[in-house]
C-alpha cells in the first residue's frame, strides 16, 4: 500500500492570491497525477507525470502548473487564485508497470 | 461522448445482500483497464478492483467481484454481503492503451441500510 501525502488538507485564500499545493509519496512510484473533483461529481485529469522532467496536461484545461523535480514530490501552483479554482484537489501515483492509482486525502481548496 | 457512464446516481441495499453497480465505458482502443473506487464521505479515494480489456476471467477481490462484459462494454461491481461501511460514493474509470489518461464516471452513492 502507498503512502501518498497531501497538505494542506484544508485551504480558504482571497482572490489573486498565489498557492502551492504539495504531494509526496514515499512508495518510488514513477507516475504521478493532479484531479480536480467538485462535490458530488466525477474526477478530472488536469495534470499527470511518467517521472522526473516529464509533465503533461490532462484533459480538463487548468491554470495550474505543475512541477517534477524529484520523483517522490509533486507540487500543483495556482498563481492567482480565482473563485472558480474552489474544488478538491486529489493527488494520486501509481508503481512502475502497473496503473493502480494510490491516492491522497484530498486537498479542500476553498477562495473567497 | 462520455467515456464512462454510471447511470445510477444513488442506490439502497439492505445490510448483508448482494449489490450490483453499473458502469458502461466507450473506446475504440483494443488495450484499456477498467477500475473501481470507493470514495467515502472523507474524500479519500480507495483502489478496488482492476479489470484489463484482455484479461479472460472477471476479477474478484474479497467481496468485490468485477462483471466484466466485454461485447457490450460493461463492467459492473458487484459487492456481495453489504456491510455498513460500504456506505460510500462508487466510482469506474478506464485507461486507455499505454496513455496516462483517466477517464472517470459520475459515480454511484451507495447507501446501506441496517
Amino acid at each position: 500500500e502507498a503512502d501518498i501525502y497531501q497538505t494542506p488538507r484544508y485551504l480558504v485564500i482571497g482572490t489573486g492570491k498565489k498557492i502551492t499545493l504539495e504531494c509526496s509519496q514515499t512508495m518510488g512510484h514513477d507516475k504521478m497525477y493532479w484531479y480536480q473533483q467538485d462535490p458530488g461529481m466525477e474526477l478530472h485529469l488536469i495534470h499527470y507525470s511518467y517521472g522526473v522532467n516529464s509533465t503533461e496536461k490532462g484533459d480538463l484545461s487548468s491554470e495550474s502548473t505543475v512541477s517534477r523535480i524529484r520523483t517522490e514530490h509533486f507540487p500543483l501552483t495556482l498563481e492567482s487564485a480565482r473563485p472558480s479554482h474552489t474544488s478538491q484537489y486529489l493527488c494520486a501515483s501509481s508503481p512502475p508497470g502497473s496503473y493502480e492509482q494510490y491516492f491522497g486525502p484530498g486537498t479542500r481548496l476553498t477562495v473567497t | 461522448a462520455q467515456k464512462i457512464t454510471q447511470t445510477q446516481p444513488g442506490m439502497f441495499v439492505q445490510e448483508k445482500e448482494a449489490v450490483t453497480l453499473d458502469c458502461t465505458y466507450d473506446t475504440s482502443d483494443p488495450s484499456y483497464g477498467l477500475f473501481w473506487y470507493k470514495q467515502p464521505s472523507s474524500g479519500e479515494m480507495i483502489f478496488l478492483i482492476y479489470q484489463g480489456s484482455y484479461d479472460q476471467q472477471n476479477a474478484t477481490e474479497g467481496r468485490y467481484s468485477l462483471n466484466f462484459q466485454k461485447a457490450r462494454k460493461s463492467a459492473n461491481l458487484v459487492i456481495s454481503a453489504s456491510q455498513l461501511g460500504d456506505s460510500a460514493m462508487y466510482f469506474c474509470a478506464m485507461r486507455e492503451g499505454a496513455g496516462n489518461q483517466f477517464y472517470f464516471g459520475t459515480g454511484t452513492s451507495l447507501t446501506v441500510i441496517p
